[in-house]
């Protein structure tokens, strides 16, 4: 079955650092893959997402990823944060099977603090 | 007004009462689901369905059921809520077109169990 792995469960960080979220998953076939950020109180939304091309994404305020195939990682990066980046964040990937998608598999989440 | 809606948003209820969540959405997806959430544990899938006659078990499916209403309709019930499914429990849909498999979250309901 796909897992898969964010290394980093809490991060603290202080406002205009960067910032990198690992992310890992197991399955090697044909692969789409997400970035969902979930600020306090609030649903999961979309921050990016990767399904072919270019293997730099980038998504909403200012949040980018690399996808590398290689290393079946999908890291999330951002150069500069703000304190209004301090949310949960999830990395999930899709393991298209031709069959249509069966949902999608999440890690375990990064909680994302910003000291001002 | 939001595409995907969660009805109740937030319960609390006692041991052994049946409870049931409900989900709606406007989006016109074929495709439905329903998450858990855990503190430090991420989302976990409860069920999904295709369409209305296609229903399918997720990775932690027991001590759960659904029911497929109509195609923008999915409801999640618990026959006999126990205190370790406290959660907060998503309903999220999809597009059969899209192959990415983007999903579209509802805004979640918190269920507490005494």
């Amino acid at each position: 079955a796909q897992s898969v792995s964010q290394h980093n469960h809490h991060v603290i960080l202080s406002e205009a650092a960067s910032l990198e979220l690992g992310c890992n998953y197991s399955y090697g076939g044909t692969v789409n893959l997400f970035w969902y950020v979930q600020y306090p109180g609030q649903h999961l939304q979309l921050l990016l997402k990767y399904f072919s091309g270019d293997p730099l994404v980038k998504g909403i305020k200012g949040f980018e990823a690399e996808f590398i195939k290689s290393k079946f990682s999908f890291n999330l990066r951002k150069p500069s944060v703000q304190w209004s980046d301090t949310a949960e964040y999830f990395c999930a990937v899709n393991s298209y099977s031709g069959g249509g998608a069966d949902g999608l598999t999440f890690g375990k989440g990064t909680h994302l603090i910003i000291q001002p | 007004d939001a595409d995907v809606t969660q009805t109740p948003r937030n319960r609390i209820t006692k041991t052994g009462k049946r409870i049931m969540l409900e989900c709606s959405q406007t989006k016109g997806h074929d495709r439905m689901y329903w998450y858990r959430q855990d503190p430090g544990l991420g989302l976990q899938l409860i069920y999904y369905s295709f369409d209305v006659k296609d229903i399918n078990k997720g990775e932690i499916s027991d001590g759960y059921s659904v029911s497929r209403q109509a195609q923008a309709k999915f409801s999640l019930s618990l026959e006999s809520a126990i205190p370790n499914q406290t959660a907060l429990y998503f309903c999220a849909t999809s597009d059969r077109t899209k192959s990415t498999g983007e999903l579209f979250f509802g805004e979640g309901s918190r269920l507490t169990v005494l």
